[in-house]
């Protein structure tokens, strides 16, 4: 039974460009959250995705954008990259956006120099 | 604003011994709580959890004790051992918010053999 999984697991960007992060939700899971954890931190609630849509959000600006699929899987778009957007980005799934508990994926680990 | 406090970003405890971490918030509308043990390279994985209905929960060598006057929770593991080692988040969420998890900045246990 795969967990969530998560692609890449590395990339390297530079300021101003985008990047595309994608996720897989654990099989049976239909909400997708996203969440940013800089280094020495926690994870930081970005948004989380459910029938499609875009259901809650954290504090993140507009640069932040995601997108959930018909098949529950979603990506997780950043524009106009910052050296300070550099971070482990952790996806996490969930049946229902009231679950409790968050299955999460070992993340993208995204460098922007 | 942090709403979850870990305090300590690093404990080490001799295998057999307790292992005790803890955490405090500050939100009280927070009404659910969790921890995640993390390795490197990997994704948190859910560990145990406790509503605020309860001041107890226990799983195997795992015992979660909430103080909701103080705002308090703590994670016993005992007896501690080497695999115990990881980064432990604590983790909040309330009703209302599509249970999005509030995370502590994380302790990092070592249990030495």
């Amino acid at each position: 039974d795969a967990g969530v999984t998560q692609s890449p697991t590395h990339l390297i960007k530079t300021r101003g460009q985008q990047v595309t992060l994608r996720c897989s939700p654990k099989s049976g899971h239909d909400t997708v959250s996203w969440y940013q954890q800089a280094l020495g931190q926690g994870p930081q609630f970005i948004f989380q995705y459910y029938e499609e849509e875009e259901r809650q959000r954290g504090n993140f600006p507009d640069r932040f954008s995601g997108h959930q699929f018909p098949n529950y899987s979603s990506e997780l778009n950043v524009n106009a990259l910052l050296l300070g957007d550099s971070a482990l980005y952790l996806c996490a799934s969930s049946l229902g956006i009231g679950a409790n508990v968050l299955t999460f994926g070992a993340g993208s680990r995204l460098t922007v120099l | 604003d942090q709403q979850v406090k870990q305090n300590s970003p690093s404990l080490s405890v001799q295998e057999g011994r307790i292992s005790i971490l803890n955490c405090d918030y500050t939100n009280s509308m927070f009404d659910y709580f969790l921890w995640y043990k993390k390795y490197p390279a990997e994704g948190p994985t859910f560990l145990i959890s406790i509503s605020s209905i309860k001041d107890k929960n226990e799983d195997g060598r795992f015992t979660v004790f909430l103080n909701k006057s103080a705002k308090h929770l703590s994670l016993h593991i005992v007896p501690s051992q080497p695999g115990d080692s990881a980064v432990y988040f604590c983790a909040a969420s309330a009703a209302g918010s599509a249970r999005q998890l509030t995370f502590g900045s994380g302790t990092q246990l070592t249990v030495l053999p």
